[in-house]
């Protein structure tokens, strides 16, 4: 597995404005994803984030609202742009590790509440 | 596409109890499977996986057999403890990503 921190762990924003949340990895990965996981609800995958290379959204999702950039094969970051209320959520970045590369291991997640 | 559905929820049990989730799911191909569970206030940490039919995933006394032939992966542990309440998720591997199941909460009161 891989140890996965996330950055701010939560945070209350004001609408309008936008916020960045970090991903760092310990180690090196290809495949890195965001999720959004609304208030009592499952998970759904925002986009896949490749190192070198436009980020791959999922239908509903588009790259104005959440811009990701993919640096290095450690680290990567999604921000949340031009938040309403409806944003609040908990985001969560993942990787896929593992002998078949079918298994993925998630951060702590990042509470975001939007007033 | 690929599709996960489980039991639904709140799930309220006694210690000691005997807990089981349905897990059945649409995929094609030979999708792997996995058992998430979120505690309260924390993110997702992987329970346990199978690969291919008939594999059986097992972790903290929680076991699934992947059956090809019922298309489920149900979640099976013989006596829950207080610290098993979360929210548990089955998932399946396919076309790049994984697909989530509703989730399942689970209180386990002593």
């Amino acid at each position: 597995s891989a140890v996965i921190s996330q950055k701010p762990s939560r945070d209350i924003c004001q609408r309008g404005t936008s916020l960045t949340i970090q991903c760092q990895v310990d180690s090196q990965v290809t495949m890195m994803f965001w999720y959004r996981q609304q208030p009592g609800q499952s998970l759904t995958l925002i986009a896949t984030a490749n190192q070198g290379s436009e980020a791959t959204y999922e239908s509903g999702f588009v790259i104005d609202k959440f811009p990701i950039s993919r640096p290095n094969l450690t680290f990567s970051t999604l921000t949340v742009s031009n938040m309403s209320p409806e944003d609040s959520s908990i985001y969560l970045c993942s990787v896929e590790m593992g002998a078949l590369g079918d298994t993925q291991y998630f951060g702590p997640g990042t509470r975001l509440t939007v007033l | 596409g690929n599709s996960v559905t489980q039991m639904e929820g709140p799930v309220t049990l006694s210690e000691e109890a005997f807990l089981t989730i349905n897990c059945t799911y649409t995929a094609t191909g030979y999708p792997s499977l996995f058992w998430y569970v979120q505690y309260p206030g924390e993110g997702l940490q992987l329970l346990l996986k199978a690969t291919k039919a008939d594999d059986k995933g097992s972790n903290k006394g929680f076991e699934a057999t992947y059956r090809k032939e019922t298309t489920s992966f149900h979640l099976e542990k013989g006596s829950v403890q207080v610290s098993d309440s979360a929210v548990y998720f089955c998932a399946l591997s396919g076309d790049y990503k994984l697909s989530f199941g509703a989730g399942t909460t689970v209180t386990v009161r002593a």
